[in-house]
């Protein structure tokens, strides 16, 4: 079946990098996905992959695949406390198809 | 544009009452969803919708109705509340023909309690 996992907390300083990890079982799986929850808030879609790619940048945020292992990271350079939020990884087998969602990972930010 | 609006925001119901959440959205989007969300589960899909008239299940949709009778709208309704429907409900909508599904647009949520 499907199975999207991830760790549930990370804690990290101001101003490092923040790498959050996740795995997903589905090998078909074509689109990956981060998204972004703030407090009080819905989801916000954060930035995607497509599955024949291995790596995306965007600004601060760089998404690696690992396709083989079945293994997505998100990383956060220079982390902010307005970086501070749960952190959602998900997939679809296809663009119209229904988005699987991980269990979240909250990242804090300590001074 | 208002984007996704929920209503209400907050509800806290007897076990046996009924109630439905109403989910609006001025984008013209043709997918709606409906999510609820509850600690260390992520979210999960109750039920879907891919246009006006049409719905479908999703992950958990016991106990859960839903109704699409305008393309704006996606109706969530409890017939008969148990405590294990308390969650944060989230309704979500995106593009679908045109193949941007993924990206997906939130309301806020409600919180709604069972007790």
């Amino acid at each position: 079946g499907e199975d999207v996992e991830q760790s549930l907390f990370l804690s990290v300083r101001e101003g490092d990098s923040s790498v959050i990890n996740c795995t997903y079982t589905d090998s078909s799986s074509t689109y990956l996905y981060w998204y972004k929850q703030e407090p009080g808030a819905g989801l916000q879609l954060l930035t995607y992959i497509f599955s024949n790619m291995d790596m995306k940048q965007d600004q601060r945020l760089t998404v690696l695949l690992n396709k083989k292992d079945k293994h997505l990271s998100l990383r956060i350079a220079d982390t902010q406390t307005g970086d501070s939020a749960i952190y959602f990884c998900a997939e679809s087998r296809s663009s119209a198809s229904k988005i699987i969602f991980g269990s979240g990972t909250r990242l804090s930010i300590r001074p | 544009n208002a984007g996704v609006t929920q209503t209400p925001k907050f509800r806290v119901l007897k076990t046996g009452q009924s109630m439905t959440l109403l989910c609006a959205q001025d984008m013209n989007h043709e997918y709606m969803y409906w999510y609820r969300q509850d600690p260390g589960m992520g979210l999960r899909l109750i039920h879907y919708s891919v246009g006006e008239g049409t719905t479908a299940k999703g992950e958990v949709p016991d106990g859960y109705n839903v109704s699409r009778l305008k393309k704006q709208n996606f109706l969530l309704g409890l017939e008969s509340a148990a405590p294990s429907q308390t969650s944060v409900y989230f309704c979500a909508s995106s593009y679908g023909t045109s193949g941007r599904a993924y990206e997906q647009y939130f309301g806020p949520g409600t919180r709604l309690t069972v007790t």
